[in-house]
């Protein structure tokens, strides 16, 4: 089975410029979260969708959106990039259910706004 | 708000074993995770605690007090692949019914032959 899928792999954009990244998880995985991972820091939250619902959003400004399709991929779309979005993106899926304690990770995709 | 805090480095020698402590503030508590993080790479799922005590997954072991708003990682028996990035992460009532974990900052272990 393929794990979490995330495209592109690398990008570079300038700033002001938009962007959308996409997340496909894994068969059967039902929730997808979108983290933020700056360079020698941990990941940090930015949305969580669950059957296509936002379940819980972080402290990111307005320019970050998100969305989840009927088979339950995932866009995130940032707006008026900033140098300081410059970052690693990482989609994690999980399966349904209160027990689901551990995520699982794509690869992420590296985003550079010069 | 939620805050956890891990050392930020850490290094050992193969064979030896190492633990990473991890504290943590939290508005209500439901389970402590771990992490690993190659460069590069994705973060991988290690272990989960939701109850006081130690689970132990091969050479990895999680132990959670919650009394003490405390965990740690240990891992023995190193070897030179373990050198990575370790993370522990909060499972808190804030989050609802949904599992949205907060990430401390990481603890970079380096293991030297």
């Amino acid at each position: 089975d393929a794990g979490v899928t995330q495209s592109p792999t690398h990008l570079i954009k300038t700033r002001g410029q938009h962007v959308t990244l996409r997340c496909s998880p894994i068969s059967g995985h039902k929730s997808v979260s979108w983290y933020q991972q700056v360079l020698g820091q941990g990941p940090q939250f930015i949305f969580q969708y669950y059957e296509k619902e936002e379940r819980g959003r972080g402290n990111f400004p307005d320019r970050f959106s998100a969305r989840q399709f009927p088979n339950y991929s995932s866009e995130l779309n940032v707006n008026a990039l900033l140098l300081g979005d410059s970052a690693l993106y990482l989609c994690a899926s999980s399966p349904p259910g209160a027990q689901a304690v551990g995520y699982t990770f794509g690869s992420g995709t590296r985003l550079t706004v010069v | 708000g939620q805050s956890l805090e891990q050392p930020s480095e850490v290094t050992a020698v193969e064979g030896a074993i190492v633990q990473i402590n991890c504290t943590y503030q939290t508005s209500g508590f439901y389970g402590l995770s771990w992490y690993q993080q190659h460069d590069g790479g994705a973060p991988t799922f290690l272990s989960y605690n939701a109850l006081d005590g130690l689970e132990e997954t091969g050479r990895f072991s999680s132990f959670l007090s919650r009394s003490d708003s405390y965990g740690y990682l240990l891992l023995q028996e190193l070897q030179m692949k373990d050198s990575a990035s370790y993370f522990c992460a909060v499972r808190d009532k804030e989050s609802g019914g949904s599992y949205i974990p907060t990430f401390g900052r990481g603890t970079s272990l380096i293991v030297h032959p």
